[in-house]
């Protein structure tokens, strides 16, 4: 079991461009969460979906960043226009849902965005 | 909405010493689930512990376990016999059906581990 896979680790992009961040989740799982970590500060919730479908965005800003989870392939966190406030770590989780049990969130690794 | 608060921005203990780390929140909700994450230097988020709401019993990982007190919205956790590998940044969350479970975080404690 790979766990929550996420690619790339590391993108740098001048402001403006477009920055597209890929999460795998765990093998058997079909919910996937993303979160933001801005330098020196905790997670902070954007979005949660389950295949197809968005559960809650209550997190996500409402210009520039979506986020899909297509019935096949990873789920991606899209951000265009990127400007420098957009640095930042973004995490992707993933869980079963609670059909183990307390949902638990396995999180990948991490994608850093740097915007120059 | 749920808040979660870590009063202690860093901390530092001496090898094989013993160190607790705070967080208290606020829900309004009886059904929910706390957790502590790791996350050394490396960035990776990893589980420490978690505690079910519905479960008086303080929940224990090796040399970890916690302080859960419903009543005071305070979940603390011990880390004994520190060793220099657990020195990371440690958050507090939350979570409950109403939020799709998805975690809330506290700001988190550095804690530095020292020979």
């Amino acid at each position: 079991n790979a766990g929550v896979m996420q690619n790339p680790r590391h993108l740098v992009r001048r402001r403006g461009q477009e920055a597209r961040l890929r999460c795998s989740p765990m093998k058997g799982h079909s919910h996937v969460y993303w979160y933001r970590q801005l330098p020196e500060e905790g997670l902070k919730f954007m979005v949660y979906l389950q295949k197809e479908n968005i559960i809650d965005e209550s997190g996500m800003p409402k210009e520039r960043f979506s986020a899909e989870f297509p019935k096949e392939g990873p789920s991606i966190l899209r951000i265009q226009q990127v400007v420098r406030g957009d640095s930042a770590a973004y995490f992707c989780a993933s869980s079963d849902g609670g059909t183990s049990g307390a949902n638990v969130l396995t999180f990948g690794a991490g994608s850093r965005l740097t915007v120059l | 909405a749920q808040t979660v608060t870590q009063s202690q921005p860093e901390m530092s203990v001496q090898e094989a010493e013993t160190v607790t780390l705070s967080c208290t929140y606020d829900t309004s909700e009886s059904n929910y689930y706390l957790f502590w994450y790791k996350q050394p230097p490396s960035r990776q988020m990893i589980l420490v512990i978690r505690q079910e709401a519905y479960k008086q019993q303080n929940a224990t990982e090796n040399r970890f376990s916690v302080n859960f007190q419903k009543a005071a919205k305070s979940f603390s956790l011990k880390i004994s016999d520190s060793q220099l590998g657990d020195t990371a940044m440690y958050f507090c969350a939350f979570t409950s059906i109403n939020s799709g479970y998805a975690l809330n975080f506290g700001k988190g404690t550095s804690l530095l581990v020292t020979p």
